[in-house]
């Protein structure tokens, strides 16, 4: 079975620091790739970087950056420099291309951006 | 602009009319899919299709009908809506079934009363 966990429900965050939201995930595929997604209050999904379970390095996309630790099964994303418009749920999500036709979502976590 | 466009994005209904939600790609996709989000039990696939004339069921297909007549066209047929349908749809795509990255509509917030 794949599952995607995100222990935190609800985060702050100062508005220019740094944070990490927290993303492990359970496969027995060797092949798989890693996203995150971002749903503010308006509802559309937004997506904000990928990790492929080959690649070496972390990805980074602008503010965002992907901390990959695979023997731990760990997909954290990190947002520098917090923005109030960074304010919005984020989802963690997964798929195997051996079993394509399922994208497997965590729960999300809740990011407030305080000014 | 590569995009997923899904219409309406707010619907109200009554019980039993039937409605459909279009959803369009123009990224030449192969794979298209739907689902829905309801609080607390995250996203759900409804169904899902690999290309044109093949559909599946994902986790949730009960009350659902889908069709796939153009590689761009997929949309989401609800015969009987009922009050358990609310909730909030969306349509995605990929470049195909073994490409990972999905491209998201910006949902559409459905009401049945």
């Amino acid at each position: 079975a794949q599952k995607i966990t995100q222990t935190q429900p609800g985060m702050f965050v100062q508005e220019k620091e740094a944070v990490t939201l927290d993303c492990t995930y359970d496969t027995s595929d060797q092949s798989y790739g890693l996203f995150w997604y971002k749903q503010p209050s308006s509802g559309e999904m937004i997506f904000l970087i990928y990790q492929g379970s080959y690649d070496e390095q972390n990805a980074t996309e602008g503010r965002y950056s992907l901390n990959f630790q695979k023997a731990r099964k760990s997909a954290n994303l990190v947002i520098s420099a917090s923005q109030l418009g960074d304010s919005a749920m984020y989802f963690c999500a997964m798929r195997a291309v051996y079993n394509f036709n399922k994208f497997y979502f965590g729960s999300g976590t809740k990011l407030n951006v305080k000014p | 602009e590569a995009q997923v466009t899904q219409n309406p994005r707010y619907l109200i209904t009554v019980t039993g009319k039937k409605l459909t939600v279009t959803c369009s790609q123009n990224m030449n996709h192969e794979y298209m899919s739907w689902y829905r989000q309801d609080p607390g039990l995250g996203l759900r696939q409804i169904y899902y299709s690999m290309n044109v004339e093949v559909t599946d069921k994902g986790d949730v297909p009960e009350g659902y009908k889908v069709s796939r007549k153009e590689k761009r066209n997929f949309p989401l047929i609800l015969e009987s809506p009922s009050p358990n349908q609310t909730s909030l749809y969306f349509c995605a795509s990929s470049l195909s079934a073994e490409y990972y990255g999905y491209t998201f509509g910006s949902g559409t917030r459905l009401t049945v009363v």
